[in-house]
C-alpha cells in the first residue's frame, strides 16, 4: 500500500543552521511522483518541488536542495543557512501512476521552527 | 495569475447545522480536488472532479457530505448536518489533470464545530 512517512514531528534550529527534513515513501508502482509542500501559519500549501521516479538527480534551488534515492525510498529536503521565514510545516507527498487515482498521499508533516 | 480562491476562510457553527465551502480553481485547470486536513495531519482527499464529473468520491462521507461542480469551474462542498468530528481545514486544489501534474492549493477554510 502507498504510504509516506515523515518521522520528524518537529525540528528546532537557530538561524543560519542547516537542516534536513526526512521523507520515506512506500509504493508498488514503478511510475510515481514525489512532492514537497510548505504550509506557513497562514495555512496555504505552497508547492516547492516535483520529482518523478525516473529522475534521481539531486536538485538545488537557492538555499533549498533535495536528495532522491530510490534504493532507500527516500526524498529528503535540506535547507541551507535557515532563516526565520523558513518556519512552517513541511509536507512530503506521493502521487502514483496506476489505477487512475490522481491523488496526493501526504505524510504527517514536519514542523520546522527557526529561531533568531 | 490568480491562485485558487476559497471562501470563507473561517467558519464556526454549532453541531447539526449545515455549512458550505466554495472554491474557484486556477483558470484553465479542469481538475479540482477537495481535501480535509485534521489537526496535526496531512491532507486527505475527499473528492476529485474532472470538469463537472466527480471521478473519485470514494473517501467522501456521503451520508452528510455533498459536493458539486455544475459548470466545471467553481465548486461547493457541503456538510449537513455537521458533527464535532468535522472540525478541520478544508482545502481545495486544482491542476491540469493527471497524477504527474502539480496540484496548487487554496488557503483553505478552517471549520470549527461546537
Amino acid at each position: 500500500a502507498q504510504k509516506v512517512t515523515q518521522a520528524q514531528t518537529e525540528i528546532s534550529v537557530v538561524e543560519k543552521e542547516d537542516v534536513t527534513l526526512d521523507c520515506v515513501y512506500e509504493t508498488r508502482d514503478t511510475t510515481y511522483y514525489l512532492f514537497w509542500y510548505k504550509q506557513p501559519p497562514s495555512g496555504e500549501l505552497v508547492f516547492l518541488i516535483r520529482r518523478n521516479s525516473f529522475d534521481e538527480q539531486n536538485e538545488i534551488s537557492g538555499r533549498y536542495s533535495w536528495n532522491f534515492q530510490k534504493s532507500t525510498s527516500s526524498f529528503n529536503f535540506t535547507i541551507t543557512a535557515s532563516q526565520v521565514v523558513d518556519s512552517a510545516v513541511y509536507f512530503c507527498a506521493l502521487s502514483e501512476g496506476s489505477y487512475n487515482t490522481d491523488k496526493l498521499i501526504f505524510g504527517t508533516g514536519t514542523r520546522l521552527q527557526v529561531f533568531p | 495569475e490568480a491562485g485558487v480562491v476559497q471562501s470563507p476562510r473561517y467558519k464556526i457553527i454549532e453541531k447539526k447545522q449545515p455549512v458550505a465551502f466554495w472554491c474557484n480553481p486556477i483558470s484553465g485547470h479542469n481538475t479540482l480536488y477537495w481535501y480535509r486536513q485534521n489537526l496535526g495531519q496531512g491532507p486527505e482527499l475527499l473528492i476529485r472532479y474532472e470538469n463537472e464529473e466527480a471521478v473519485d468520491d470514494s473517501q467522501l462521507p456521503k451520508d452528510r457530505f455533498s459536493a458539486e461542480r455544475l459548470k466545471g469551474v467553481d465548486s461547493t462542498l457541503k456538510i449537513q448536518p455537521a458533527e464535532l468530528g468535522d472540525s478541520a481545514v478544508y482545502l481545495c486544489a486544482s491542476s491540469t489533470g493527471g497524477f504527474q501534474e502539480t496540484q496548487y492549493f487554496g488557503p483553505g477554510t478552517r471549520l470549527l464545530v461546537l
